[in-house]
Formats: C-alpha cells, sequence, structure tokens
C-alpha cells in the first residue's frame, strides 16, 4: 500500500495568516492526489482533486500543487471556519490511502 | 445526498450491515465508497462497489471480512462487516467516487453523514 505522509500532524496560525500543509507519498502517483477539510463531527469536504484542480465551491484562497511523491495545500489568508484539520488521499493506486491529517489551530 | 443508517452497538465477533441511500436518480451515477473513522483517527479506506454491476474491490487489510452490496431497486449501498472487534469501532461513512469522461476515479465528492458502529461486550 501506498503510505502518505501529512506534516505537520498540528499548527498553530493566526487569521489572515498564509500556510501550507506537505503530504508526502511513498512511491509516484502522479497527480492523482485530493485533499479534504474536516470539522468536527462532519464528514470530511473535497477541496482539491488532481493536486491542483478547485472543487466547485471551494474559496480561491485554498490552492494545491505538486506531483510524484511531494504535495501542498496552501490557504492564502485564514479565516476563521479554516481552522479545522486537513486530509491528504492518493487514488493512485488501491487501497486507497489517506495521510494522518493536519490540525490547524488558533495560534 | 447521502443518508445513513442510524448508529448500531455489536458485540465482539458479531457482524453488522450499514446502509446508504442515495436521493433522487443519483444512485447509478457513480462507485460507491466506504471510509471509517477511529474516535480522534484518520481516515481508512474500506473498498468500493460499483452500483450497476455490483463489482467490488476490497482493500486487503477487510478481505474476508467486509461484503459490498446493493439493492437497486431502493438506491440503496450495504456494507457488511463481520467478525467484529472492538478496533472496528468507528464512524463509517459511504462516499461518491467521480467519474470524468467515462473514467473512474477514487476521489470523493459526496459523504453521507456517517454511522457509528461501536463493539463493545
Amino acid at each position: 500500500a501506498i503510505r502518505m505522509t501529512q506534516s505537520p500532524s498540528s499548527f498553530s496560525a493566526s487569521t489572515g495568516d498564509r500556510v501550507t500543509i506537505t503530504c508526502r507519498a511513498s512511491q509516484g502517483i502522479g497527480t492523482y492526489l485530493a485533499w479534504y477539510q474536516q470539522k468536527p463531527g462532519k464528514a470530511p469536504k473535497l477541496l482539491i482533486f488532481a493536486a491542483s484542480t478547485l472543487q466547485s465551491g471551494v474559496p480561491s484562497r485554498f490552492s494545491g500543487s505538486g506531483s510524484g511523491t511531494d504535495f501542498t495545500l496552501t490557504i492564502s489568508s485564514l479565516q476563521s471556519e479554516d481552522f479545522t484539520t486537513y486530509y491528504c488521499q492518493q487514488y493512485y493506486s488501491s487501497p486507497y490511502t489517506f495521510g494522518q491529517g493536519t490540525k490547524l489551530e488558533i495560534k | 445526498q447521502l443518508v445513513q443508517s442510524g448508529a448500531e452497538v455489536k458485540k465482539p465477533g458479531a457482524s453488522v450491515k450499514v446502509s446508504c441511500k442515495a436521493s433522487g436518480n443519483t444512485f447509478t451515477n457513480s462507485d460507491f465508497n466506504w471510509v471509517r473513522q477511529a474516535t480522534g483517527q484518520g481516515l481508512e479506506w474500506l473498498g468500493w462497489m460499483n452500483p450497476n454491476s455490483g463489482t467490488t474491490d476490497y482493500g486487503q487489510s477487510f478481505q474476508g471480512r467486509v461484503t459490498m452490496t446493493r439493492n437497486t431497486s431502493i438506491g440503496t449501498a450495504y456494507m457488511e462487516l463481520s467478525s467484529l472487534r472492538s478496533e472496528d469501532s468507528a464512524i463509517y461513512y459511504c462516499a461518491r467516487g467521480v467519474e470524468l469522461a467515462g473514467v473512474r476515479f477514487y476521489f470523493f465528492d459526496s459523504w453521507g453523514q456517517g454511522t457509528l458502529v461501536t463493539v463493545s461486550s
């Protein structure tokens, strides 16, 4: 199985900050990478697929980049509703695996 | 929209069957996937089922214990997990894969609300 490793696991930031979360795959996955946001008690929400394609309705402050094994999710200017947990997921090959999550906290 | 069945409490060794109903005429649009999340933990994919053919693909960790089926007449997908143990206690989500230009992709753009399964003696 392809292992997905996110960093950092948690991070403190302030409203308005620019933040970047990293996701590394244990082998090359092209651009078969998605990012999700999950708020407490809710199902995950798709933010980005194909490494950099913004899902419809997702604010443009979210962006993704990368290919192969190294990927990033960037939030250009943190809003209060962005302080929650983010997951990456590879869909290059089965089993489709997720990173362990990155929790964004208010500083 | 995906609507799942309610919470379940099971004893170790038992089985649980969770349902996921798709709204409107969307049942055959794309594959149904199942993803679970233990309390405070990350996301784990269990497998997918094609609603048209019934074809399945299960994660190796769940082979032999998970069965995914569907009832097309009522637009509902099911996930049954057997030989339950305490480590199977989690929220189980159904989620739709995405089909673009006839190609199926296994990222998930629509999720059910989740079903809490508790395994306890």
